[in-house]
């Protein structure tokens, strides 16, 4: 089954920073990539995603990279602020079955200091 | 309410205790998921419905019973549970599907504390 590894668990940086989040999928059939944000004490959402046919895709200060022939996959929050401090998850998945799960990453701590 | 709606919201029971876990889905959706959150692993996937059909399992202890009536309720039936099962639980829903993005819809979780 799929495997997906994320980096780093933890990440600390200044408000107008930016941060970046890196996941590795082990499933090269995988084509769907969506991005998860869980604030503290709440749910997880999604805030971004793309697809296999889809290098780049960005969503005013996030954005998202796919490099499928390495299997990796990268968050990027510019201009970072204090509401941007929460726990995010990468995840994969084969669309074209339509009954695969999401597998996830471990998730990453991000921390934007004021 | 809107959305994916969990009851109870936070639960204390013992090791001899039988439970149920609710989650409820308004967004007419046709798949269902129950996920274990806690320090060790942030979001274990645990089971999978698609359509009412439990379609993974993802070696769940016996312990943990799903049940999915239709395809708005999902319950998790907890008996003689350890105290390493306390934790998060997190219920979510998408609309699966080739022309549909899965997106998963969370709901806000019960917390479990097994003493």
């Amino acid at each position: 089954g799929e495997n997906v590894e994320q980096h780093p668990s933890t990440l600390s940086v200044q408000e107008g920073d930016s941060a970046v989040i890196k996941c590795t999928y082990s499933d090269s059939a995988s084509n769907y990539f969506p991005w998860y944000k869980q604030e503290l004490g709440k749910r997880p959402q999604l805030i971004i995603d793309i697809r296999s046919n889809v290098g780049e895709k960005k969503d005013q200060r996030i954005a998202v990279t796919l490099n499928k022939t390495a299997k990796h996959f990268s968050l990027h929050i510019t201009e970072t602020q204090p509401e941007d401090s929460a726990v995010y998850f990468c995840a994969a998945s084969r669309k074209d079955t339509g009954r695969r799960a999401l597998t996830f990453g471990s998730g990453t701590r991000l921390q934007v200091q004021p | 309410e809107t959305g994916v709606t969990q009851t109870p919201r936070h639960l204390v029971m013992g090791m001899t205790n039988k439970k149920s876990l609710k989650c409820e889905q308004h967004l007419g959706h046709n798949a269902m998921y129950w996920y274990k959150q806690s320090a060790k692993k942030p979001l274990e996937l645990m089971f999978v419905y698609n359509f009412k059909e439990q379609t993974e399992n993802n070696s769940v202890p016996s312990r943990f019973s799903p049940e999915c009536p239709n395809s708005s309720h999902l319950f998790l039936h907890l008996h003689t549970l350890q105290p390493e099962d306390s934790a998060l639980y997190l219920c979510a829903s998408s609309q699966r599907g080739l022309a549909v993005t899965n997106e998963q819809f969370f709901g806000p979780g019960t917390r479990l504390t097994v003493l």
